[in-house]
């Protein structure tokens, strides 16, 4: 069946432009994730959704981060005014049942 | 804070050799994963640990949870090329949210 799917699969910006990136989660699962993986970071979780809402956003690195989910389905983060620290691959995993997350093929973001 | 901390970095070996991945982790949780992420693709679950004692095994792979210690090993047992990757541990801090926070990754090269 068809997994996580991601999109752009490669993003290059110029520092200061807006950015929106793209999760479309297994059909079903009701929990979708983000992450960030960047050299000097590691992984690093952003935020949870439930559903719609978003019960856990302790990971966004500042307010230029946001992110949402419509209809229980597909998801959104964007970055405002991107900065180079901003470059990394950014992933998006979903998952049905709590011991279980399946992860996108993610979005590498290149801020110049 | 938490901290993931795998050991060691980067490994080395040659093939038909066994080998240990550790992962200590610095706060109580009973739920482990590992991850297999192979160059420019995204994580593969490798094994769910969720109870203190369990051990799990896949081909020549294996883990096992000591929840006490606050440790968790992947055993590699006559590595063979096709094992080359970077393996991640994670730990599940929250309460049914599966938020995850990884350790650095341990990049193994097994050399024919």
């Amino acid at each position: 069946g068809a997994g996580v799917s991601q999109s752009p699969s490669n993003k290059v910006t110029e520092k200061g432009k807006d950015v929106e990136l793209r999760c479309d989660p297994i059909s079903g699962h009701t929990a979708l994730y983000w992450y960030r993986q960047s050299l000097g970071q590691g992984l690093e979780f952003l935020i949870y959704f439930q559903g719609n809402s978003a019960p856990d956003k302790s990971g966004l690195p500042s307010d230029r981060f946001s992110a949402e989910r419509t209809g229980g389905s597909v998801s959104t983060l964007t970055i405002q005014r991107t900065q180079q620290e901003d470059s990394a691959v950014y992933l998006c995993a979903s998952s049905l049942v709590w011991y279980e997350q399946y992860f996108g093929p993610g979005t590498r973001l290149t801020v110049t | 804070e938490l901290k993931v901390e795998q050991n060691p970095l980067f490994l080395s070996m040659q093939e038909g050799k066994n080998y240990t991945i550790y992962c200590n982790y610095s706060t109580t949780s009973d739920r482990l994963y590992w991850y297999r992420q192979d160059p420019g693709k995204s994580l593969e679950s490798l094994f769910v640990l969720l109870s203190n004692g369990a051990v799990k095994q896949e081909g020549r792979l294996m883990a096992s949870l000591d929840t006490k210690a606050r440790l968790s090993t992947l055993h590699i047992t006559a590595a063979v090329h096709d094992l080359s990757a970077t393996y991640f541990c994670a730990v599940d801090i929250s309460q049914g949210a599966q938020k995850l926070v990884f350790g650095q990754g341990t990049r193994l090269t097994i050399n024919p």
